[in-house]
């Protein structure tokens, strides 16, 4: 696609419900990465994709939160029992190989709200 | 670990006055730098970045900034700000693995006043 593609734009769920945020980054881009944005804590690094393993999960706040990526391509960030504190705006970002000087592309974001 | 320090959290200017965002990191080599803008209801946009050679760079929408190692800074500027710069703007370093993770600053709200 022309941009990076996230779904849904605002997702709005009880506590305890389990949550899915899909990312769909820009065709042939290897690297993919998931961040959070919420007030107070700024722009958080959760966990970096290449291709469809992830050497790094870093960031991930707890064993509640998990990702994966099939074909090189879709991500979903699954979020279990989901809490008030995960109230964020998911934002995903990709870039063509990875690399550290590599501008990210990133995605308008899921703002999710936890009642 | 490295860090990325803005001391600005909202600044206010004039349309068509002359910008200037600070932006600190700590890194103990020589980082990868980027400024990010973010619009209201918009995902990231990448203004610039460094990483080697001149230590002025020239971005976007007339933005540019100057790497200072001597000062652990990076300050994003712009001779003359129009309303539709408005937006929160994102300084961010990666450097310590072999790919782009970024650590941001928190982040500098731009009002722009007509």
């Amino acid at each position: 696609g022309a941009g990076v593609s996230q779904s849904p734009s605002n997702k709005v769920t009880e506590k305890g419900k389990d949550v899915e945020l899909r990312c769909d980054p820009i065709s042939g881009h290897t690297a993919l990465y998931w961040y959070r944005q919420s007030l107070g804590q700024g722009l958080e690094f959760l966990i970096y994709f290449q291709g469809n393993s992830a050497p790094d999960k870093s960031g991930l706040p707890s064993d509640r939160f998990s990702a994966e990526r099939t074909g090189g391509s879709v991500s979903t960030l699954t979020i279990q029992r989901t809490q008030q504190e995960d109230s964020a705006v998911y934002l995903c970002a990709s870039s063509r190989l990875g690399g550290t000087n590599e501008k990210l592309f990133f995605g308008s974001g899921t703002q999710l709200s936890v009642l | 670990a490295q860090s990325v320090t803005q001391p600005d959290i909202h600044i206010t200017v004039s349309e068509g006055a002359s910008l200037e965002l600070r932006c600190n990191y700590s890194y103990g080599a020589t980082p990868y730098l980027f400024w990010y803008v973010q619009s209201p209801g918009q995902g990231l946009q990448l203004l610039l970045k460094y990483f080697s050679g001149d230590t002025l760079v020239q971005g976007i929408k007339g933005f540019e900034a100057e790497f200072k190692r001597s000062q652990s800074s990076f300050n994003l500027r712009k001779p003359s700000v129009h309303w539709s710069d408005a937006a929160e703007y994102f300084c961010a370093v990666a450097g310590g693995t072999s790919y782009g993770k970024l650590t941001f600053g928190q982040g500098t709200i731009l009002t722009v006043h007509p």
